[in-house]
């Protein structure tokens, strides 16, 4: 029973192109992230969704848009793929407002070349 | 969010424990202190939490300096499952987890 799975795991594509990105948590946590970790294995949030609420956007370039159809689901959409959106992208849940730890998913690992 | 330091990377001999420090000077009295671990080839996980009083669960320990300025997790019997990048990070209730570098932990066998 995964709490916090994503997909595809792994993701090869060519510049330009446009991909999306699925996070599913099974947990009813209210509250869902994506992060970015670079080639530098440093991990920086990028948005954080509240009940189908954006509540965090960390200056994130516009052609990465997250959707949350409903409290479960966070997908992220890049568009106009750059070799510099190469990462392992995690999503993780929690619930708002309590001080319990976040659940991350395996992560995907996005190659753009 | 405070700032916290931690050593780069520690080495330790599996079966022993291992003590990973944590300097938080800054920290505010609403500042929880959260300790996190990164296996390689996998997302982040939850170890331990705590505010003031020292906790144990059952993935480890952390001990808190009675000022709060810093604190220890302790993994008890260290394992070869237990080489990752730890990390501790300030969080005020209900904020967002931002991380650090962390510290290599490299367990030999």
């Amino acid at each position: 029973d995964t709490a916090v799975s994503q997909t595809p795991k792994y993701l090869v594509t060519q510049m330009g192109n446009d991909k999306s990105i699925k996070c599913e948590q099974n947990l009813g946590h209210d509250t869902m992230y994506w992060y970015k970790q670079d080639s530098k294995k440093f991990l920086k949030i990028m948005f954080s969704y509240n009940n189908k609420e954006l509540i965090i956007n960390e200056t994130v370039p516009n052609r990465f848009s997250p959707k949350s159809p409903d409290k479960a689901h966070l997908n992220l959409h890049i568009n106009s793929l750059e070799l510099g959106d190469s990462a392992v992208y995690f999503c993780a849940s929690r619930d708002y407002g309590t001080n319990y730890g976040y659940t991350f998913g395996s992560g995907t690992r996005l190659t753009v070349v | 969010d405070a700032k916290t330091t931690q050593p780069n990377s520690m080495e330790s001999n599996e079966e022993e424990p291992v003590h990973l420090p944590c300097n938080h000077s800054t920290i505010s009295g609403t500042d929880y202190i959260h300790w996190y671990r990164q296996l390689p080839s996998q997302g982040p996980e939850y170890v331990i939490h705590g505010l003031t009083s020292n906790v144990n669960n059952r993935m480890a320990s952390l001990a808190i300096a009675e000022d709060r300025k810093s604190s220890t997790l302790i993994l008890h019997r260290a394992t070869l499952r237990d080489a990752a990048v730890y990390y501790c990070i300030l969080i005020e209730y209900g904020n967002k987890l931002v991380f650090g570098a962390g510290t290599i932990l490299r367990v030999k066998s």
